[in-house]
C-alpha cells in the first residue's frame, strides 16, 4: 500500500495567517493526489483534484502544488471558516489512501 | 443540485452483516463511480471502495473478503454490505460519487454519513 504522511499533524494560526501543509507519498503518485477539508461532524468537502486543481466554488485562497512524491496545500489569508482538518488522498494505486489529517486550530 | 443521503440501521450485532444503502437524487446514477469511505470515530478515513455503473467494482484488499458494493440503477442507489462485523467496524460511513477522467478521479460529491456501531 502507499503511505501518505502528512505534516505537521496540528498547527495553531491566526486569521489573516498564510497556512502551509504538506503531504508525502510513499512512492510516486505523479498528480494522482487530493485534497479534502473536513469540520467536526461533517463529511469531507472536495478542495483541490489532481494536485492543483481548484474545485469549482472553493475560494482561490487554497492552492495546490506538487508531483511524485510531494505535495503541498496552501492557504492563503486563513479565515474563520477554515479552521478544520485538511486529508490528502492518493488515487494512483489500490487501495486509495488517506493521509492522517492536518488540524488546523486558531 | 446532486445529493446523496447513506440510509441504513446504526446498530449492528458482532459477526453479523452491515448494510447501507446510498440514495441518488437530482441526477442519474449511471455514467459515474460510486464509492464508500468510512471513518471510525476520532480517527482518519478509510477507502472501502467503488462500483461503476456497469456493475465493476474496485475494493480495498484488506476488506474484500468481507465487503460487496452493489447497484440498482432502476432505483438511483447504490449499496454496501460488510460481513462479520466486529467493533473494529464501527464508523461513519459515507457514500460519495468518484468523478473524473482520462484515469484521473476524485470524490466530488458526498453524503452526510452515516453512524454505525457494532455492539451486542
Amino acid at each position: 500500500d502507499i503511505q501518505m504522511t502528512q505534516s505537521p499533524s496540528s498547527l495553531s494560526a491566526s486569521v489573516g495567517d498564510r497556512v502551509t501543509m504538506t503531504c508525502r507519498a510513499s512512492q510516486s503518485i505523479i498528480t494522482y493526489l487530493n485534497w479534502y477539508q473536513q469540520k467536526p461532524g461533517k463529511a469531507p468537502k472536495l478542495l483541490i483534484y489532481v494536485a492543483s486543481n481548484l474545485q469549482s466554488g472553493v475560494p482561490s485562497r487554497f492552492s495546490g502544488s506538487g508531483s511524485g512524491t510531494d505535495f503541498t496545500l496552501t492557504i492563503n489569508s486563513l479565515q474563520p471558516e477554515d479552521f478544520a482538518t485538511y486529508y490528502c488522498q492518493q488515487s494512483s494505486t489500490t487501495p486509495q489512501t488517506f493521509g492522517q489529517g492536518t488540524k488546523v486550530e486558531i | 443540485q446532486v445529493q446523496l443521503q447513506e440510509s441504513g440501521p446504526g446498530l449492528v450485532k458482532p459477526s453479523e452483516t452491515l448494510s447501507l444503502t446510498c440514495t441518488v437524487s437530482g441526477d442519474s446514477i449511471s455514467s459515474y463511480y460510486w464509492g464508500w469511505i468510512r471513518q471510525p470515530p476520532g480517527k482518519g478515513l478509510e477507502w472501502i471502495g467503488y462500483i461503476y455503473v456497469s456493475g465493476s467494482t474496485n475494493y480495498n484488499p484488506s476488506l474484500q473478503s468481507r465487503v460487496t458494493i452493489s447497484i440498482d440503477t432502476s432505483k438511483n442507489q447504490f449499496s454496501l454490505k460488510l460481513t462479520s462485523v466486529t467493533a473494529a467496524d464501527t464508523a461513519v460511513y459515507y457514500c460519495a460519487r468518484y468523478f473524473g477522467g482520462n484515469s484521473y478521479y476524485y470524490y466530488d460529491l458526498w453524503g452526510r454519513g452515516a453512524l454505525v456501531t457494532v455492539f451486542s
